[in-house]
């Protein structure tokens, strides 16, 4: 069985770093093809994607969270890090982290995580 | 970057059929994926690949693509279907996985 869960603070205050973990089972990012990628939802809002990263280390970014953004892996803990810098109100929502399958050479969420809610508020 | 579109959102009685929309520009040569998510809950897979269920979604839930529109259908609408549905597709030029801006379903 394959499964995500998302865990990190619940509130954040304005300029600091939000830092979150996507801790996973059923699965390796060791396996090619692979990835798990960060999502957020502001309240009442759209699905908004923020980053992933492959198998292979290779990692991407939201253009316009690009500069904020660091993404990275620990496949011994099966483990994705999120890290957010300066963070503001605009960013308080619920993040999920998702697994990503490959098939003929695109790339799909198929597995989520159940969210973790974050408000940024001083 | 590759952008698509959903409208807001779409009205449908019990036991009739619901379509729900993606557009983009030919879009029928990617692949899209579709999310259902119901208040408070996360988003859950309905269909993978234009067309691919994944197992326990059922029969009603269909998905086509072709041209500048990808589909979700839902036929035999029910209650429990009323939510958000979001399209998702991978965007090969720049390595990024787009999101629609959702289509709220309501079951009349």
């Amino acid at each position: 069985q394959i499964t995500l869960k998302e865990s990190g603070p619940t509130l954040v205050k304005p300029t600091q770093t939000l830092t979150l973990t996507c801790t996973f089972s059923g699965f390796s990012l060791t396996t090619s093809g692979l990835g798990v990628g960060w999502i957020r939802q502001p309240p009442g809002k759209a699905l908004d994607w923020l980053a992933h990263i492959f198998w292979n280390d290779d990692q991407r970014y939201s253009p316009s969270l690009k500069n904020r953004l660091t993404i990275t892996k620990d496949t011994s803990k099966n483990q994705v890090v999120l890290r957010m810098t300066n963070v503001d109100p605009a960013d308080t929502g619920t993040y999920y982290c998702a697994r990503i399958r490959p098939r003929d050479s695109e790339y799909a969420f198929d597995i989520w995580g159940q969210g973790t809610m974050v408000t940024v508020s001083s | 970057s590759y952008v698509v579109t959903q409208s807001p959102s779409v009205s449908v009685a019990p036991g009739k059929t619901a379509r729900i929309t993606c557009g983009g520009n030919s879009i029928g040569l990617k692949s899209v994926h579709w999310c259902q998510q119901k208040p408070g809950q996360a988003p859950m897979v309905v269909i993978y690949y234009d067309s691919d269920r994944p197992s326990g979604i059922p029969e009603r839930f269909s998905g086509s693509n072709s041209g500048n529109t990808a589909t979700l259908t839902i036929s035999r609408v029910e209650a429990g279907d009323e939510a958000d549905y979001y399209c998702q597709v991978w965007d090969g030029s720049s390595g990024h996985l787009i999101f629609g801006g959702g289509t709220k379903l309501t079951v009349l």
